[in-house]
């Protein structure tokens, strides 16, 4: 079965501080990884994917098969930032997300 | 183009009734997926439509049903509604190629409130 964890449910950093945000998945062949953020009254929207290995606001995750982690990292968090953030994983279609918890980020002033 | 729009926004039912829930997807998509938001639960996948047909089906009694139109458009389907179905339910839509054909686009969701 494939599942994704998110070990953190809340998460609070300083302004300029490093954030990571961690995710660990299990799944049986090759997954499609994503990480989705969801601002204050916004919809859930696309942050990054590691298909397409980009960085995305500064923030950068990638793929680590051997540890099956995908943790999402920003050097230096911004206010902005501040959101919920769910990893995800679906097969090679794209279709049929499987999501985390979610962790939701706080960046002090 | 215009994101995915869910309508209602909100909605208020009572333990037994039905409800129908609409999205309509980004011109050119023709995948639907339909997802249940719960704080206890979080995000579940509810399941897929594809020119008309179910092409993914997630773990949900058969209370939860869905269909799609020759347009696209979706419609998901509740019965005899219980208190645990109060959720936010979130409708995505998906390009099947090219450039972010893997990439879900979600609406606003309809919040649905079981009494």
């Amino acid at each position: 079965a494939q599942r994704v964890t998110q070990p953190e449910k809340l998460l609070s950093v300083f302004k300029g501080a490093p954030v990571e945000l961690k995710c660990n998945y299990s799944y049986s062949g090759s997954p499609e990884l994503f990480w989705y953020v969801q601002y204050s009254r916004q919809r859930l929207q696309l942050l990054l994917r590691h298909i397409s290995r980009e960085s995305i606001k500064g923030f950068t995750a990638d793929l680590n098969k051997g540890e099956t982690s995908f943790h999402l990292k920003k050097p230096f968090a911004q206010e902005e930032d501040s959101a919920m953030y769910y990893c995800a994983l679906s097969g090679p279609s794209g279709s049929r997300l499987t999501f985390g918890e979610g962790t939701q980020l706080t960046v002090n002033p | 183009k215009a994101g995915v729009t869910q309508t209602p926004r909100y909605l208020i039912k009572t333990r037994g009734q039905q409800v129908t829930l609409s999205c309509s997807p980004i011109s050119g998509h023709r995948s639907v997926s339909w997802y249940q938001q719960t704080p206890g639960q979080g995000l579940q996948f509810l399941f897929e439509y594809f020119s008309e047909t179910q092409r993914n089906k997630g773990n949900f009694p058969g209370r939860f049903s869905g269909r799609q139109f020759s347009n696209s458009r979706s419609e998901m389907n509740v019965s005899t509604l219980e208190l645990g179905d109060s959720a936010l339910y979130l409708c995505a839509s998906k390009a099947q190629a090219g450039i972010n054909s893997d990439t879900q686009y979600f609406g606003p969701g309809t919040r649905l409130t079981v009494l």
